[in-house]
């Protein structure tokens, strides 16, 4: 069975920092390039970064770029969100997301809660 | 940035009838396109990607279509279960990757 588990959410602060992990099992992680994407309470999806299968490649939405670093560990087949100088604007679901043909998201984590807010 | 424009943004059917959902994109995306249904408090899942073809365990009632800026999400025959939160996204020259900004899809 496919599974996408992400952890990690939580409430911070204004200008804080998190890390979200996606823990990955029932394929072959290496195999694939996954994404991060997030939902705003109320609001539509919004994409946020991608990897490449040798994390060799990274992408970044310009909302976040500079701020958040994607990575992973084929060791341990888990993605990661590295998030800092976080903002109100950046309160959301966070979803990870496997590849599908280069820019499609095949499957989901059930989405991890981060809250910016003091 | 490629800008997708769904429509309408809610869809009042009732069970058994036919469903089309649009999708609008500011510029070409050739065939690289999506359709995600989206549950309450769920993550949305992929229903249809490259314009056309279904995702795996996609009833046969979910059918997309178009290419260039115009696309269409066709529900041939409404079951309880999909009334739901639609989205359109793109894959072509990006990032970023765009979502439209969805459809709702309510009984009537």
């Amino acid at each position: 069975e496919v599974k996408l588990v992400e952890s990690g959410g939580d409430l911070v602060q204004p200008g804080g920092s998190l890390r979200l992990s996606c823990a990955v099992s029932g394929f072959t992680f290496r195999s694939y390039t996954f994404h991060w994407v997030r939902q705003a309470p109320g609001k539509g999806l919004e994409y946020v970064s991608t990897i490449s299968t040798n994390g060799g490649a990274t992408y970044y939405a310009d909302s976040v770029k500079g701020r958040f670093t994607i990575s992973r560990d084929n060791s341990k087949n888990t993605l990661y969100l590295q998030m800092g100088s976080l903002r109100a604007e950046d309160t959301a679901v966070y979803y990870c997301a496997r590849d599908l043909n280069w820019g499609f998201f095949y499957s989901w984590g059930q989405g991890a809660l981060v809250t910016v807010s003091s | 940035e490629i800008v997708l424009t769904q429509s309408p943004a809610t869809l009042s059917l009732s069970p058994g009838e036919r469903a089309t959902l649009s999708c609008r994109a500011s510029q070409s995306i050739n065939t690289f396109l999506a359709w995600y249904q989206q549950k309450p408090g769920q993550a949305p899942r992929l229903l249809i990607y490259d314009a056309s073809n279904r995702a795996a365990g996609i009833p046969a009632r979910f059918s997309g279509s178009g290419s260039g800026t115009d696309f269409t999400l066709t529900i041939s025959s409404l079951e309880p279960e999909d009334f739901a939160l639609y989205y359109c996204q793109q894959r072509s020259n990006w990032p970023p990757i765009t979502f439209g900004q969805g459809t709702r899809l309510d009984i009537k």
